[in-house]
């Protein structure tokens, strides 16, 4: 089975700390992905990877980057938080090839709360 | 950004009711379409992964129907139980980008 795995479940960071939220898989995919989670909102891409130090932009880049060194580990970082930040974040993974094609394996999610 | 609707936003159904969604997409440069459920407190799950018009899957009580040139897919579920309430979520993609965009949902609860 693939495991998605996210560092912490729940965060609590200051406005303007520096954030490391950090997601591992095990299957060897090369596709991953970062997204965050708001009431009505549904989930909203922040960047994904197709490959190692690889990234795009998804649809709410600002405010956040991401490094991908080794093909299992995503990290997302917020370089200072800020309160609009608070949410949920979750990652996914999914096998090689275009990514439309091929399902998202999700992590448990973290909730970061920013005060 | 694609403009993907979901109706309804929720439902509350008796057990033993059918039930269906609807998930709206931009019919141009359609690549895949997904569909995931995400129960309270879990991770989301995919459920199907279409690609062709016309596609029809199936997994045990619930199905999707994907009609691209019109830019619709529909999702059933048949005899609903208490164990499917959840949030079901459509995600299209299209050709300009390798990754999906997520509607907002369905929130279906089943009362026993």
């Amino acid at each position: 089975d693939v495991k998605v795995t996210q560092s912490s479940r729940y965060l609590v960071k200051r406005t303007g700390e520096k954030v490391f939220l950090e997601c591992v898989q095990d299957m060897d995919h090369e596709n991953m992905f970062w997204y965050r989670q708001d009431p009505g909102l549904g989930l909203r891409l922040i960047y994904f990877s197709y490959d190692v130090k690889m990234k795009e932009k998804g649809d709410i880049p600002e405010g956040y980057s991401v490094s991908r060194e080794k093909k299992e580990r995503f990290s997302l970082i917020l370089e200072s938080a800020s309160t609009n930040q608070t949410s949920m974040y979750l990652c996914a993974s999914s096998p090689p090839g275009l990514a439309g094609g091929n399902e998202q394996f999700f992590g448990p999610g973290t909730r970061l709360t920013v005060l | 950004i694609l403009n993907v609707e979901q109706s309804p936003q929720s439902l509350h159904v008796q057990e033993g009711d059918s039930t269906n969604f609807t998930c709206s997409f931009p019919s141009s440069n359609f690549y895949a379409l997904h569909w995931y459920r995400w129960e309270t407190a879990k991770s989301p799950e995919a459920l199907f992964v279409m690609t062709l018009n016309g596609d029809e899957k199936k997994k045990g009580r619930i199905s999707a129907t994907l009609n691209t040139k019109e830019g619709y897919s529909y999702l059933y579920i048949k005899g609903s139980q208490p164990e499917d309430s959840a949030t079901y979520l459509c995600a299209p993609m299209d050709t300009g980008r390798r990754a999906l965009t997520f509607g907002s949902g369905t929130r279906l609860q089943v009362q026993p």
